[in-house]
Parts: C-alpha cells; structure tokens; sequence
C-alpha cells in the first residue's frame, strides 16, 4: 500500500525517558512533517524537512530531534520526556518542493508520558 | 506571520441539514486554503481545498467558497449525515512549505 506509516502506534512511558517515533512514506514525495496534536486537537507543525533539509524548525525545545537519512524516512527523537509532551505526533508528507500541497498524514503515534 | 481563526469549535446539527465552518486569515498574499476532516481516532485527510484564483469549488455534498477581499473562507457541508460527524481544519499557507491549521470544529450530526 502506499501511504505514510509510523510506528509505534502507542507509546507509554515514564518522565526523563529518552523515545523515538519512526516515520516512512513510499509516495515518493519530497517533503516531510512532523505535527504535535495535543488534548485540544491543535495541529501544530513542529519541523519539516525537504529531500533530507531541515526548512522549518517551530519554537520547540532542544530535547526533540528529528533526524532524516533519505527523503523517504523522517524520525523525531525526544530526550527526557516530561509530562507535557503527553500527545499524538502525527508525521506527514507532502508532493512538491515549491508552493503549498496536500499534506498526506500517518496514523498518527499517541505518546503517553506518566 | 499567518493567523487562521477558525469558528464555531462546535457544531450540532440533525442528519440532512446544512452545515457551514468559517476560517478567516491574515496573510493577503496566501493562495491555497484546504479543508482537512479529523474522524475520532483516525488521521487528518483532505477533503477539499481551493486556490485564490477561484471563487468556490464543489464536490459532492462539500463546498468551499473564499473572498480574498475579506480574507475568509467556508466549507459548506450540504444533506449531512451522521459519517459527517468529525473534527474539521482548515488551514493557510506561511511561508515556504508551512500549512497554519485553525483550532478546528467538531461536528456533531444527530440521525
């Protein structure tokens, strides 16, 4: 199937924990997002990257790294969990490298942090 | 940079009406507006979206209208149904390759 995937799909752990979520798309698109949906449902973009760039970083602590090895693969490390980062991280994808196109989304990974 | 205000956070109607969710933003030179529906627990998808050239675009039961003058745009959701029921975006180019998302609304349909 072609689609966006992540994984996991649930992830529980403890405060100052350090965790990764994964993301892949066999699209062959060019551009890649990471999104923080918290318990409110705001969408708030938090990187993107563009054939392995980095061209958007929001205002996001240093404990969050995301990391990109092909255009197909973009990860997001978090250092030191706390409780706030409680959300589901949705990564996403999208076509074109100039101009604004349909943003394909995973499943999203629902992170738990106790 | 861009803001999108999104109203109402809520809406409740009964299967076969029409629905309408407005979002106004603040970037006059932005040039694509598309509409993403969030079903409980699932990922955001598009549903429709639209470009400053046009004035409105349908499909379906959906429609979107924009007036570039006053900076907003509608999503028009006509004989509703209860699989309407969902939480939807809209969003607004910043920059290169950024979409703002409004604080969405979640629609209710009641059979």
């Amino acid at each position: 199937d072609t689609a966006v995937s992540q994984t996991p799909k649930y992830l529980v752990t403890q405060m100052g924990n350090d965790k990764s979520i994964k993301c892949e798309q066999n699209l062959g698109h060019d551009t890649m997002y990471w999104y923080k949906q918290d318990s409110k449902k705001f969408l708030k973009i938090m990187f993107s990257y563009n054939n392995k760039e980095l061209i958007i970083n929001e205002t996001v602590p240093n404990r969050f790294s995301p990391k990109s090895p092909d255009k197909a693969h973009l990860n997001l490390h978090i250092n030191s969990l706390e409780l706030g980062d409680s959300a589901v991280y949705f990564c996403a994808s999208s076509p074109r490298t100039s101009g604004i196109y349909e943003q394909y989304f995973g499943p999203g990974t629902r992170l738990t942090v106790t | 940079g861009e803001n999108v205000e999104q109203h109402p956070s809520t809406l409740s109607v009964q299967e076969g009406d029409s629905a309408v969710i407005k979002c106004t933003y603040s970037d006059s030179a932005s040039n694509y507006f598309p509409w993403y529906k969030q079903e409980l627990g699932k990922r955001p998808q598009l549903i429709i979206d639209i470009r400053s050239n046009v004035g409105e675009k349908k499909d379906q039961r959906i429609a979107v209208t924009l007036n570039k003058t006053a900076k907003h745009f509608s999503l028009h959701i006509t004989e509703t149904q209860p699989e309407d029921s969902a939480v939807y975006f809209c969003a607004a180019p910043q920059g290169f390759q950024k979409l703002v998302f409004g604080t969405g609304t979640r629609l209710l349909v009641s059979p």
